[in-house]
């Protein structure tokens, strides 16, 4: 396996458009997670999914955000009419939930977002 | 509201020890993680606790007192590459996402 996969890398926008980043968790792992971080900060959650179920979605995350993860496995992180303060590393990581242990984060290498 | 607590920078020679704090008052506790990251680099998962006590893996070492809502993770026998930010997350309930400090920015000098 080769770990959590994030595409793109690197996407520079103009305010107003569109942007799509895609997360390819390990295959099986059940859950999906979609971070943000800023330059400084730590990670600061977003929305998960439990397979295909999203179940949780921070009240930070503004109706410009929608995520899906269609068929459980590979998710994508929609941004609607870009802003420049959406200006981030958007991270996805995965896990496997179980009812004990860590269920310990994989995170993948993340999808730099620049708007200008 | 959840919040977590790190010092944001702290600096260590080579072949020191360092101790990086975190403390925490979250609705709920189901375990505590740290991770540490490189600059450009995703979080890589370095330790767990979830009980009470120190858990030791190698050179680095991760604290727990759930009665002070208070970690540690220390590092021993310094190298440069560990120059990076270590990351403090709480786990609020079973099932839920991590949520994170604002990480601790760590500069090993030689």
């Amino acid at each position: 396996d080769t770990g959590v996969s994030q595409n793109p890398r690197h996407k520079i926008t103009k305010r107003g458009q569109n942007v799509t980043f895609r997360c390819d968790p390990i295959s099986e792992h059940n859950r999906l997670y979609w971070y943000r971080q800023t330059l400084g900060q730590g990670p600061e959650f977003l929305t998960y999914f439990q397979n295909e179920a999203q179940l949780e979605k921070s009240r930070l995350l503004s109706d410009r955000f929608s995520a899906e993860r269609p068929k459980g496995s590979f998710s994508t992180l929609e941004i609607q009419r870009t802003e420049q303060g959406d200006s981030a590393m958007y991270l996805c990581a995965s896990s496997l939930e179980t009812r004990s242990g860590a269920n310990v984060l994989t995170f993948g290498a993340g999808s730099r977002l620049t708007v200008l | 509201g959840q919040n977590i607590d790190q010092p944001t920078e702290m600096t260590a020679t080579e072949g020191a020890i360092v101790q990086i704090n975190c403390t925490y008052q979250t609705s709920g506790f189901n375990g505590l993680f740290w991770y540490q990251q490189h600059a450009g680099e995703a979080p890589t998962f370095l330790s767990y606790n979830v009980l009470d006590g120190l858990e030791e893996k190698g050179r680095f070492s991760s604290f727990l007192s759930r009665s002070k809502g208070y970690s540690y993770l220390l590092l021993k026998e310094l190298q440069m590459k560990d120059s990076a930010s270590y990351l403090c997350a709480v786990r609020v309930a079973r099932g839920t996402a991590l949520i994170f400090g604002k990480g601790t920015t760590l500069s090993v000098s030689s």
